[in-house]
């Protein structure tokens, strides 16, 4: 199975400063469709994962830009431009080209 | 709007049986691959079962295979998931996830808790 590692697993932020969440695949990530199933994801408490990003770099519709995706091979990165207190969550990320599809640990965004 | 509602969860013994389902409404469900993902107590994200979009290819992770089923009624527009011989680190909330592969949807979730 493929691992997600995401680091760092919590991250202390100041509001209004931008913050870089970390994920490594185990293996590449290209399908053979060309293209590279990596999604990040944000979950609050006793709810369900809400999409942000999917293919690496595409921000969901209703996704604030101060978000974005980058990366390729096996590492990528999640960032948030300026952190707001409504992002101070949880997040995922996810490679679905390869079954079974798996996710990282998590990294738990905090204030500082 | 799409909308996928999860039903079914509850207190099972160690070994017992529980069958999920999944509502699905909003879209054309036939077709959209489905799956479920599970989420024990505190912890991450673990993808259990998918299946296609007849029915046919099923996938399970291997600590789930041969004790759940994964299936769908198309003309009814429900995902099911068939949980036997079930055990204590089956405890989690189950989601019901459209298109896998994309993971756009989710539902709430129903939570499913094995213990004696």
């Amino acid at each position: 199975d493929v691992v997600m590692t995401q680091s760092p697993l919590s991250l202390p932020v100041t509001l209004g400063q931008p913050a870089s969440l970390s994920c490594r695949s185990s293996q590449g990530l290209v399908h053979d469709d060309g293209n590279t199933y990596l999604s990040w994801f944000q979950q609050r408490p006793g709810q369900s994962p809400r999409r942000l990003i999917y293919k690496v770099s595409t921000r969901d519709s209703g996704v604030p830009d101060r978000f974005s995706g980058s990366g390729s091979g096996t590492d990528f990165t999640l960032k948030i431009s300026r952190v707001e207190a409504d992002d101070v969550e949880l997040y995922y990320c996810m490679q679905s080209t390869h079954w079974p599809y798996t996710f990282g640990q998590g990294t738990k965004l905090e204030i500082k | 709007e799409v909308h996928l509602a999860e039903s079914g969860g509850g207190l099972v013994q160690p070994g017992g049986s529980l069958r999920l389902s999944c509502a699905a409404s909003g879209f054309i469900f036939s077709n959209y691959w489905m799956s479920w993902v599970r989420q024990a107590p505190g912890r991450g994200l673990e993808w259990v079962a998918t299946i296609d979009r007849d029915g046919n290819e099923k996938y399970f992770v291997d600590s789930v295979r041969g004790r759940f089923t994964i299936s769908r009624d198309n003309a009814k527009n429900s995902l099911y998931l068939q949980m036997d011989s079930l055990r204590g680190e089956d405890t989690a909330v189950y989601y019901c996830v459209r298109d896998p592969r994309a993971s756009d949807y989710w539902g709430q979730g129903t939570l499913v808790t094995v213990s004696s």
